[in-house]
């Protein structure tokens, strides 16, 4: 069984459009992240939700709307997509966002490119 | 200044060597440290925490110099299977949540 699992795995799209990526963990966490990987491989942290809640939100423009509909689920939606939104955006979980060394099981990963 | 700077590599070694990476930080209040393991196309796995005292897991042995706000990792006797990029986490109160802050990784590459 997957632990983190986000879907779709590649995503290839048109600037301008509107796209969503869902993002699902079976391991009973409570704490839930997005963070985006870029073309020279710098990991950065973009939302983070604890129960659903909102508790971490970097500086991200706002076309990027983080929504979790349970402590489970954690979707990503971005609206008018930009050249530079290309990367690779991964999903992450944990059992407590405020635990100094709770272990972070990261997903897969969504392949956006944007032409 | 990079919040977390790590030497990006590659480092090219010979099966069975020993290879060392560092990585420095620039927040003097983070908390906690580990090192994650991300191989090509893949996500990035934890593959230790990082302690005061420093600590080992079988090849892998891991330093923290708070005062110096330098952190190491070891591995003894590689194997092709270490080839990979090795990413140095601080981790920092964020306000509502901890945060990592990942360094932009070291790729090894261990070879024949």
């Amino acid at each position: 069984d997957t632990a983190v699992s986000q879907t779709p795995k590649y995503l290839v799209t048109q600037m301008g459009n509107d796209k969503s990526i869902k993002c699902e963990q079976n391991l009973g966490h409570d704490t839930m992240y997005w963070y985006k990987q870029d073309s020279k491989k710098f990991l950065k942290i973009m939302f983070s939700y604890n129960n659903k809640e909102l508790i971490i939100n970097e500086t991200v423009p706002n076309r990027f709307s983080p929504k979790s509909p349970d402590k489970a689920h954690l979707n990503l939606h971005i609206n008018s997509l930009e050249l530079g939104d290309s990367a690779v955006y991964f999903c992450a979980s944990s059992q407590d966002g405020r635990g100094l060394y709770n272990e972070q099981f990261f997903g897969p990963g969504t392949r956006l490119t944007v032409l | 200044r990079k919040e977390v700077e790590q030497d990006p590599g590659p480092f090219n070694v010979p099966e069975g060597a020993t290879v060392a990476f560092n990585c420095t930080y620039s927040n003097s209040a983070s908390q906690s440290f580990f090192w994650y393991r991300q191989d090509c196309r893949k996500e990035p796995k934890l593959l230790m925490s990082v302690y005061s005292s420093g600590n080992e897991d079988g090849r892998f042995t891991a330093q923290l110099n708070r005062a110096s706000q330098y952190i190491s990792l070891l591995i003894r006797d590689s194997k092709l299977s270490d080839s990979a990029t090795y990413l140095c986490v601080v981790v920092g109160w964020a306000g509502g949540g901890n945060k990592l802050t990942f360094g932009t990784g070291t790729q090894l590459k261990v070879e024949l």
